[in-house]
């Protein structure tokens, strides 16, 4: 069965520093892998996505993430953080067999700090 | 402006009590899901539609029930099975089953 892990449940920095945010998955199959975040009291936006091509995703934000299937990683990046940017950050999978059922990570709290 | 509507925001559920929670959306999706989200847990898909009367049971379908009578509209009702439902409550829909979804700004049911 397939399983998402965040390997880390907060994640705080200062503004400007860069951060990455882990995120490690289970399946036998392909898969399509997906980031969303969620401000305080809202439903989740999504961030980027990766179906297929380049292994390097982008976000309009800053983000970045790169599908690494040999080691089964989707790790979010950002080479300098905001305020703003502080959120609930999930990553999430789809067996693209399936199709339509996401499976959450547990969601890594990123707290930036003046 | 084209998007998931939620209602209400807040809902209060006192014990031996069903409700029903709201999701509409304007995007003439086919796909709608229902998650919940407790704390440290992420989201857990509760129930989901690919079509206008059609539904499949998610992991924690247990306590739920929805219905799919228009493509725009997937009520969720929390019955009272459901022991332990304070959570926050969101959901989705997309063009299709294999496509990106997208969220409503979600519902947080309280219990009495």
């Amino acid at each position: 069965a397939q399983s998402v892990t965040q390997l880390d449940s907060q994640v705080p920095v200062f503004e400007e520093a860069p951060v990455e945010l882990r995120c490690n998955y289970s399946s036998s199959v392909s898969v399509y892998l997906f980031w969303y975040v969620q401000y305080p009291n809202q439903g989740l936006q999504l961030l980027l996505k990766y179906l297929s091509g380049s292994t390097l995703v982008e976000s309009i934000n800053g983000f970045e993430a790169e599908f690494n299937k040999s080691q089964t990683s989707f790790h979010l990046r950002k080479p300098s953080v905001h305020i703003s940017d502080t959120a609930e950050y999930f990553c999430a999978v789809s067996e693209s067999a399936q199709g339509g059922k996401l499976i959450f990570g547990q969601g890594t709290e990123l707290s930036v700090k003046p | 402006d084209g998007g998931i509507t939620q209602s209400p925001k807040y809902l209060f559920r006192k014990e031996g009590q069903n409700v029903t929670l709201s999701c509409e959306q304007n995007l003439n999706h086919d796909a709608m899901y229902w998650y919940r989200q407790d704390p440290g847990q992420g989201l857990r898909l509760i129930y989901y539609s690919q079509i206008v009367n059609d539904f499949q049971k998610g992991d924690i379908a247990e306590g739920y029930s929805v219905s799919r009578e228009k493509k725009e509209s997937f009520p969720l009702t929390v019955t009272s099975a459901q022991k332990n439902p304070t959570a926050f409550y969101l959901c989705a829909s997309s063009i299709g089953v294999k496509e990106t979804q997208y969220f409503g700004p979600g519902t947080r049911l309280l219990v009495l």
